[in-house]
C-alpha cells in the first residue's frame, strides 16, 4: 500500500488527452511539499518527467504538464503518443516518514 | 556530462553477504545527495534511504533500517548499498539517483539499476 494513491492503470487513443491523478495527505503533498514525477519504460530505469510540482526539465516534450492542488496532484499528458506508453510514478516528501514517498505507479495505455 | 554507473547484477544465496556500488562522475559527487531506490519485481518504487558524500550524513527509511547500511566513499565517487544477511525477498533492481537539492526535492540523474536475485 504506497502512501501516495494513483490509478493502477489509464488509457486513451492517439491524439487525445489524459491525467493522472496523486492523492496523498497532510503530511505529504498537503503539507506543501512539492510533487514531481517520473516515466518509466520496461527494463529502464525511471527518468524524471516534471519537477516542482509544474516544471519540465529540458528535453521533455510541452504535451507534458504537472498541476498541484490540495492534497493532490495531476499529471497531464495531450496528444498522446504510442511512445508514451510507460508507467508513471509521483514522488512527494513526508514529513512523519522524514523521506521520500511514492506512489503505486500508473501503467498507461495508448489504444 | 553527468552519469551514475551502478555495479553490475549479482545473483546470490540466502544468508549471503553483499556491496553494490554507484559511482558518479561529470558532478561534484560529494555535494550532492545520493538516494537508493528499490523496485520488487513487477511492483513499484520504494524509497530507501539518502546519502550525502560529503560527509556520510545518512537518513534511512525505517522500513529499511537495520536492514541494509548505506555508505559512501568521496574519494572515489562511489555510493554503496550493502547487506548482511541476504533473505530471498531482497530480490529486486535497486536503483541509485542523484537528488538535485535536499531530500525535499527531486532525482534527475539515475542510475542503470542492478538487478539482485538471492536464490538457494
Amino acid at each position: 500500500q504506497s502512501v501516495l494513491t494513483q490509478p493502477p492503470s489509464v488509457s486513451g487513443a492517439p491524439g487525445q488527452r489524459i491525467t493522472i491523478s496523486c492523492t496523498g495527505s497532510s503530511s505529504n503533498i498537503g503539507a506543501g511539499y512539492d510533487v514531481h514525477w517520473y516515466q518509466q519504460f520496461p527494463g529502464t530505469a525511471p527518468k524524471l518527467l516534471i519537477y516542482g510540482n509544474d516544471n519540465r526539465p529540458s528535453g521533455v516534450p510541452d504535451r507534458f504538464s504537472g498541476s498541484k492542488s490540495g492534497t493532490s496532484a495531476s499529471l497531464a499528458i495531450t496528444g498522446l503518443q504510442a511512445e508514451d506508453e510507460a508507467d508513471y510514478y509521483c514522488q512527494s516528501y513526508d514529513s512523519s516518514l522524514s523521506g521520500w514517498v511514492f506512489g503505486g505507479g500508473t501503467k498507461l495505455t495508448v489504444l | 556530462e553527468v552519469q551514475l554507473v551502478q555495479s553490475g547484477a549479482e545473483v546470490t544465496k540466502p544468508g549471503e553477504s553483499l556491496k553494490i556500488s554507484c559511482t558518479g562522475s561529470g558532478y561534484s559527487f560529494a555535494s550532492y545527495w545520493i538516494v537508493w531506490v528499490r523496485q520488487l519485481p513487477d511492483k513499484g518504487l520504494e524509497w530507501m534511504g539518502f546519502i550525502y558524500p560529503g560527509n556520510s550524513d545518512t537518513t534511512y527509511n525505517p522500513s529499511f533500517q537495520g536492514q541494509v547500511t548505506i555508505s559512501a566513499d568521496k574519494s572515489i565517487n562511489t555510493a554503496y548499498l550493502q547487506w548482511s544477511s541476504l533473505k530471498a525477498s531482497d530480490s529486486a533492481i535497486y536503483y541509485c539517483a542523484r537528488l538535485w537539492g535536499g531530500a525535499f526535492s527531486w532525482s534527475d540523474f539515475w542510475g542503470q539499476g542492478t538487478l539482485l536475485t538471492v536464490s538457494s
